[in-house]
């Protein structure tokens, strides 16, 4: 059955940095594009991120362009969020989601999301 | 970017009852629009995609209608697993966004 396993959140101070990691099984993860959501405590979901199935696209929310970094290793079934100058504001749980769409290298074939990870927690504060 | 608008914020009712749910955006997102339900401490669980298609395994209670700006999320006799939040999202224009949410309650 489809796994993805987040590891990597904690409590980081402001300006740091932090690498979320997504580890996928039972699927394969070189098919699809794969997603980062966040989920501020108490708050809705946002998308944070998109990356394509092999790697050449990636699309990001404005609040996190620049700072936040999406990639894959497929020969490793893993997903990642590189997160540069983090801010109180990127306080959330953070899901790694798969796509249903395989094959595809724009946003107007992917955006459902059938299957997510328990999520990572990320504190940013001093 | 486009915006989602859920109402009501919560909904209370009885098991054996029948929920609606309603999701409107603020500019046409075709059929691109999903429902995903949400438990406590749980991650979301797609439920229906493109408007009215049932994910894998969705019990043939949760039903999704619309297209254009409304969209109607109908659980057609509520379980006691039903009780949550759920989140519509669209799929049309990047970045993809989630309506803010609204929790079935139980009554």
């Amino acid at each position: 059955q489809v796994q993805l396993v987040e590891s990597g959140g904690g409590v980081v101070q402001p300006g740091r940095s932090l690498r979320l990691s997504c580890a996928a099984s039972g699927f394969t993860f070189s098919n699809y594009g794969m997603h980062w959501v966040r989920q501020a405590p108490g708050k809705g979901l946002e998308w944070v991120a998109l990356i394509s199935y092999d790697g050449s696209n990636k699309y990001y929310t404005d609040s996190v362009r620049g700072r936040f970094t999406i990639s894959r290793d497929n020969s490793k079934n893993t997903l990642y969020l590189q997160m540069n100058s983090l801010r109180a504001e990127d306080t959330a749980v953070y899901y790694c989601a798969k796509d249903t769409a395989p094959y595809c290298s724009s946003t107007s074939c992917y955006g459902v999301l059938d299957y997510w990870g328990q999520g990572t927690l990320v504190t940013v504060s001093s | 970017e486009i915006v989602l608008t859920q109402s009501p914020a919560t909904l209370s009712l009885s098991p054996g009852e029948r929920a609606t749910l309603s999701c409107r955006a603020s500019q046409s997102v075709s059929s691109y629009l999903a429902w995903y339900q949400q438990k406590p401490g749980q991650a979301p669980r797609l439920l229906i995609y493109d408007a009215s298609d049932r994910a894998t395994g969705i019990p043939a209670r949760f039903s999704g209608s619309g297209s254009g700006t409304d969209f109607t999320l109908t659980i057609s006799s509520l379980e006691p697993e039903d009780f949550a939040v759920y989140y519509c999202q669209q799929r049309t224009n990047w970045p993809w966004t989630f309506g803010q949410g609204t929790k079935v309650e139980i009554k």
